[in-house]
Protein backbone atom coordinates (compact mmCIF):
# COMPACT_ATOMS: atom_id res chain seq x y z
CA UNK A 1 0.00 0.00 0.00
CA UNK A 2 0.97 3.64 -0.77
CA UNK A 3 1.52 5.55 2.50
CA UNK A 4 3.55 9.29 2.86
CA UNK A 5 4.21 10.25 6.60
CA UNK A 6 5.48 13.36 7.98
CA UNK A 7 5.68 13.16 11.78
CA UNK A 8 6.13 16.90 12.10
CA UNK A 9 2.49 18.37 12.31
CA UNK A 10 4.05 21.73 13.41
CA UNK A 11 7.47 23.24 13.25
CA UNK A 12 8.14 26.83 14.68
CA UNK A 13 11.86 28.53 14.07
CA UNK A 14 12.91 31.85 14.39
CA UNK A 15 13.75 33.83 11.41
CA UNK A 16 16.87 32.78 9.59
CA UNK A 17 16.78 29.86 11.12
CA UNK A 18 17.61 26.66 8.61
CA UNK A 19 14.81 23.51 9.24
CA UNK A 20 14.46 20.51 7.99
CA UNK A 21 10.89 18.77 7.04
CA UNK A 22 10.93 15.24 6.90
CA UNK A 23 9.45 13.16 4.64
CA UNK A 24 8.86 9.22 4.88
CA UNK A 25 7.05 6.99 2.16
CA UNK A 26 6.02 3.59 1.26
CA UNK A 27 5.36 1.96 -2.19
CA UNK A 28 5.47 -1.49 -3.58
CA UNK A 29 6.31 0.06 -7.22
CA UNK A 30 9.54 0.63 -8.50
CA UNK A 31 8.93 3.14 -10.73
CA UNK A 32 7.25 6.37 -8.63
CA UNK A 33 7.65 10.10 -8.23
CA UNK A 34 7.20 12.39 -4.99
CA UNK A 35 6.70 15.78 -4.60
CA UNK A 36 6.64 18.74 -2.32
CA UNK A 37 3.75 21.48 -2.38
CA UNK A 38 3.37 24.53 -0.37
CA UNK A 39 0.24 25.93 1.11
CA UNK A 40 0.12 28.68 2.42
CA UNK A 41 -2.92 30.63 4.57
CA UNK A 42 -4.70 31.97 1.04
CA UNK A 43 -5.02 27.66 0.49
CA UNK A 44 -3.50 27.44 -3.25
CA UNK A 45 -0.68 24.87 -3.37
CA UNK A 46 2.20 25.58 -4.74
CA UNK A 47 4.50 23.47 -6.57
CA UNK A 48 8.31 22.96 -5.69
CA UNK A 49 9.66 20.12 -7.07
CA UNK A 50 9.16 16.58 -8.52
CA UNK A 51 11.61 13.54 -7.91
CA UNK A 52 11.70 9.99 -9.83
CA UNK A 53 12.45 7.15 -8.36
CA UNK A 54 15.60 6.93 -10.81
CA UNK A 55 17.05 9.93 -9.94
CA UNK A 56 18.38 10.17 -6.22
CA UNK A 57 20.34 13.16 -6.98
CA UNK A 58 19.50 16.15 -4.35
CA UNK A 59 18.29 19.58 -5.45
CA UNK A 60 19.24 22.68 -4.62
CA UNK A 61 16.69 25.79 -5.56
CA UNK A 62 18.03 28.81 -4.16
CA UNK A 63 17.21 28.48 -0.18
CA UNK A 64 15.44 25.56 -0.71
CA UNK A 65 17.14 21.88 -0.91
CA UNK A 66 16.18 18.64 -1.46
CA UNK A 67 17.73 15.24 -0.04
CA UNK A 68 16.17 11.94 -1.26
CA UNK A 69 17.26 8.76 0.14
CA UNK A 70 15.65 5.37 -1.12
CA UNK A 71 17.55 3.24 1.49
CA UNK A 72 15.62 4.90 3.87
CA UNK A 73 12.38 5.93 1.81
CA UNK A 74 12.89 9.44 2.34
CA UNK A 75 12.23 12.63 0.41
CA UNK A 76 13.61 15.97 3.10
CA UNK A 77 12.96 19.46 2.76
CA UNK A 78 15.58 21.78 3.87
CA UNK A 79 14.58 25.62 3.89
CA UNK A 80 17.97 27.72 4.88
CA UNK A 81 18.23 30.82 6.22
CA UNK A 82 14.13 30.80 6.48
CA UNK A 83 11.83 33.83 6.25
CA UNK A 84 8.41 35.17 7.45
CA UNK A 85 7.04 34.61 4.12
CA UNK A 86 7.67 30.82 4.41
CA UNK A 87 5.05 30.48 7.03
CA UNK A 88 3.04 27.87 5.45
CA UNK A 89 1.78 23.98 5.51
CA UNK A 90 3.97 22.08 3.18
CA UNK A 91 2.58 18.57 2.07
CA UNK A 92 5.04 15.78 0.69
CA UNK A 93 2.77 13.36 -2.05
CA UNK A 94 3.61 10.21 -4.03
CA UNK A 95 2.41 9.60 -7.12
CA UNK A 96 2.75 5.88 -8.03
CA UNK A 97 0.58 3.48 -10.61
CA UNK A 98 0.20 0.80 -8.25
CA UNK A 99 -3.53 0.94 -7.73
CA UNK A 100 -5.51 1.49 -10.64
CA UNK A 101 -2.69 2.38 -13.30
CA UNK A 102 -3.77 6.31 -12.97
CA UNK A 103 -0.82 8.07 -11.32
CA UNK A 104 -2.24 9.56 -8.38
CA UNK A 105 -1.03 11.36 -5.65
CA UNK A 106 -1.24 10.11 -1.78
CA UNK A 107 -0.39 13.44 0.26
CA UNK A 108 1.35 13.08 3.76
CA UNK A 109 -1.01 14.87 6.48
CA UNK A 110 1.38 18.02 6.42
CA UNK A 111 3.93 20.14 8.35
CA UNK A 112 2.68 23.40 9.54
CA UNK A 113 5.92 25.76 9.92
CA UNK A 114 5.94 28.85 11.58
CA UNK A 115 8.58 31.19 11.02
CA UNK A 116 9.12 34.03 13.63
CA UNK A 117 10.28 37.82 13.38
CA UNK B 1 1.88 28.74 -17.26
CA UNK B 2 -0.12 26.16 -16.34
CA UNK B 3 -2.82 27.58 -14.24
CA UNK B 4 -5.40 26.32 -12.71
CA UNK B 5 -8.62 28.57 -11.79
CA UNK B 6 -11.87 27.28 -9.62
CA UNK B 7 -15.19 29.54 -9.27
CA UNK B 8 -16.19 29.94 -7.12
CA UNK B 9 -13.36 30.59 -3.96
CA UNK B 10 -16.52 30.99 -1.16
CA UNK B 11 -20.04 30.08 -1.42
CA UNK B 12 -22.66 29.34 1.13
CA UNK B 13 -25.58 27.85 0.72
CA UNK B 14 -28.96 26.51 2.66
CA UNK B 15 -28.82 22.74 3.87
CA UNK B 16 -30.82 20.85 0.91
CA UNK B 17 -29.52 23.15 -1.58
CA UNK B 18 -27.10 21.92 -4.77
CA UNK B 19 -23.79 23.70 -5.09
CA UNK B 20 -21.49 23.51 -8.14
CA UNK B 21 -18.21 24.13 -8.58
CA UNK B 22 -15.93 24.67 -11.61
CA UNK B 23 -12.29 23.90 -11.99
CA UNK B 24 -10.83 24.92 -15.41
CA UNK B 25 -7.37 24.79 -17.03
CA UNK B 26 -6.61 28.03 -18.68
CA UNK B 27 -3.80 27.55 -20.31
CA UNK B 28 -3.83 23.87 -21.16
CA UNK B 29 -5.44 20.62 -21.99
CA UNK B 30 -6.21 18.55 -18.90
CA UNK B 31 -7.51 14.73 -20.19
CA UNK B 32 -7.71 14.12 -16.35
CA UNK B 33 -8.41 16.45 -13.28
CA UNK B 34 -8.50 15.21 -9.50
CA UNK B 35 -10.64 16.22 -7.34
CA UNK B 36 -9.62 16.65 -3.25
CA UNK B 37 -11.47 17.63 -0.18
CA UNK B 38 -9.66 19.14 2.78
CA UNK B 39 -10.98 19.23 6.74
CA UNK B 40 -9.12 22.29 9.00
CA UNK B 41 -5.44 21.75 9.49
CA UNK B 42 -6.02 17.97 7.67
CA UNK B 43 -4.74 17.11 4.56
CA UNK B 44 -5.78 16.40 0.88
CA UNK B 45 -8.19 13.86 0.64
CA UNK B 46 -8.69 12.39 -2.99
CA UNK B 47 -12.57 12.50 -3.85
CA UNK B 48 -12.47 11.27 -7.50
CA UNK B 49 -10.46 11.24 -10.88
CA UNK B 50 -12.30 13.04 -13.81
CA UNK B 51 -11.70 12.04 -16.94
CA UNK B 52 -12.87 13.87 -20.11
CA UNK B 53 -15.48 12.47 -21.76
CA UNK B 54 -15.82 9.29 -19.87
CA UNK B 55 -17.04 8.65 -15.95
CA UNK B 56 -15.44 9.85 -13.08
CA UNK B 57 -13.55 7.45 -11.11
CA UNK B 58 -14.94 7.93 -7.18
CA UNK B 59 -12.12 6.41 -4.22
CA UNK B 60 -14.08 4.27 -1.49
CA UNK B 61 -16.22 6.13 0.65
CA UNK B 62 -16.94 8.69 -1.86
CA UNK B 63 -21.11 9.29 -2.56
CA UNK B 64 -20.97 9.38 -6.40
CA UNK B 65 -24.69 10.53 -6.28
CA UNK B 66 -23.65 13.21 -3.69
CA UNK B 67 -20.51 14.48 -5.29
CA UNK B 68 -21.49 14.90 -9.16
CA UNK B 69 -18.27 15.22 -11.38
CA UNK B 70 -18.43 15.76 -14.93
CA UNK B 71 -15.79 16.81 -17.39
CA UNK B 72 -17.49 17.79 -20.70
CA UNK B 73 -13.97 19.38 -21.94
CA UNK B 74 -10.47 19.06 -21.94
CA UNK B 75 -10.53 22.79 -19.60
CA UNK B 76 -13.43 22.19 -17.72
CA UNK B 77 -14.56 19.69 -14.66
CA UNK B 78 -17.48 20.67 -12.71
CA UNK B 79 -17.97 19.05 -9.12
CA UNK B 80 -21.61 19.26 -8.11
CA UNK B 81 -22.51 18.98 -4.48
CA UNK B 82 -26.16 17.98 -4.40
CA UNK B 83 -28.85 18.14 -1.49
CA UNK B 84 -25.97 19.81 0.65
CA UNK B 85 -25.51 19.20 4.59
CA UNK B 86 -23.70 21.25 7.07
CA UNK B 87 -21.32 17.98 7.19
CA UNK B 88 -20.44 19.11 3.42
CA UNK B 89 -18.41 22.30 4.15
CA UNK B 90 -15.20 22.05 3.44
CA UNK B 91 -12.52 23.33 1.47
CA UNK B 92 -12.69 21.48 -1.97
CA UNK B 93 -9.70 21.71 -4.42
CA UNK B 94 -9.70 20.45 -8.12
CA UNK B 95 -5.87 19.86 -9.64
CA UNK B 96 -5.22 19.16 -13.43
CA UNK B 97 -2.00 17.64 -15.17
CA UNK B 98 -1.08 18.64 -18.79
CA UNK B 99 -2.70 15.91 -20.96
CA UNK B 100 0.10 13.36 -21.96
CA UNK B 101 2.15 13.81 -19.27
CA UNK B 102 0.85 10.84 -16.65
CA UNK B 103 3.09 11.29 -14.31
CA UNK B 104 3.58 15.01 -14.33
CA UNK B 105 3.36 17.21 -11.15
CA UNK B 106 -0.25 17.98 -10.32
CA UNK B 107 -1.48 22.00 -10.65
CA UNK B 108 -3.80 23.42 -8.24
CA UNK B 109 -6.47 25.53 -8.47
CA UNK B 110 -7.39 28.18 -5.13
CA UNK B 111 -9.71 25.72 -3.87
CA UNK B 112 -13.23 26.54 -3.21
CA UNK B 113 -14.86 26.73 0.70
CA UNK B 114 -18.29 25.72 1.21
CA UNK B 115 -20.16 26.47 4.16
CA UNK B 116 -23.61 24.41 4.60
CA UNK B 117 -25.95 26.19 6.99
Amino acid sequence: AQKVTQAQTEISVVEKEDVTLDCVYETRDTTYYLFWYKQPPSGELVFLIRRNSFDEQNEISGRYSWNFQKSTSSFNFTITASQVVDSAVYFCALSDSSTSGTYKYIFGTGTRLKVLA
Amino acid sequence: GAVVSQHPSWVICKSGTSVKIECRSLDFQATTMFWYRQFPKQSLMLMATSNEGSKATYEQGVEKDKFLINHASLTLSTLTVTSAHPEDSSFYICSARLSGRVTGELFFGEGSRLTVL
